[in-house]
């Protein structure tokens, strides 16, 4: 079954608001990626996650570890159209050997 | 173009049949994953190739199911007697042997069973 859940399954949101996904595993993970896939796309790579507690910044967006390595977020300050898209979170296990997609977030922007 | 490529794009085969898809990874990366998805979910991992060793394998992957790497390149994954259930988008992507652990994930293989 499935070992990675993530939460919300959709959001939607005014431009410039925040929108924050989660991700929760019932395992011990090695490492956390995260993803964003358009519509009609394939999934493309944000950022990896390795350190207990870790937190990484990519311009409006703020990734964090967390301290069990079992849960990770993603939020994105300020929302723009162009964040549009699903974003997905994949933890690892038996370091890179394995990843277990979450289901998703689906972020809708409205202008 | 040196991105991961897949082919065919699109596949439609009536149950019963067998396919094959295939998965040209970025030249120099010697990880290689296979994942399936459908509408709505995240992509489901399928199998792990190290070059050209197969070290995963889903549970959920049945006997049907079966990749090679057979020289470390491009991967075929191929699927015998198809069943509807089967019907999903065939996603690879590869990936360096370094700590970054990045996928490239390729475009799909569509595929419809009837």
């Amino acid at each position: 079954g499935q070992q990675v859940m993530q939460i919300p399954q959709y959001q939607h949101v005014q431009e410039g608001e925040d929108f924050t996904t989660y991700c929760n595993s019932s395992t011990t993970l090695s490492n956390i990626q995260w993803y964003k896939q358009r519509p009609g796309g394939h999934p493309v790579f944000l950022i990896q996650l390795v350190k207990s507690g870790e937190v990484k910044k990519q311009k409006r967006l703020t990734f964090q570890f967390g301290e069990a390595k079992k849960n990770s977020s993603l939020h994105i300050t300020a929302t723009q159209t162009t964040d549009v898209g699903t974003y997905f979170c994949a933890g690892g296990l038996y370091n890179f050997n394995k990843f277990y997609f979450g289901s998703g977030t689906k972020l809708n922007v409205k202008p | 173009d040196t991105g991961v490529s897949q082919n065919p794009r699109h596949k439609i085969t009536k149950r019963g049949q067998n396919v094959t898809f295939r998965c040209d990874p970025i030249s120099e990366h010697n990880r290689l994953y296979w994942y399936r998805q459908t509408l709505g979910q995240g992509p489901e991992f399928l199998t792990y190739f190290q070059n050209e060793a197969q070290l995963e394998k889903s549970r959920l992957l049945s006997d049907r199911f079966s990749a090679e790497r057979p020289k470390g390149s491009f991967s075929t994954l191929e699927i015998q007697r198809t069943e509807q259930g089967d019907s999903a988008m065939y996603l690879c992507a590869s990936s360096l042997w370094d700590t970054r652990g990045e996928q490239y994930f390729g475009p799909g293989t569509r595929l419809t069973v009837t």
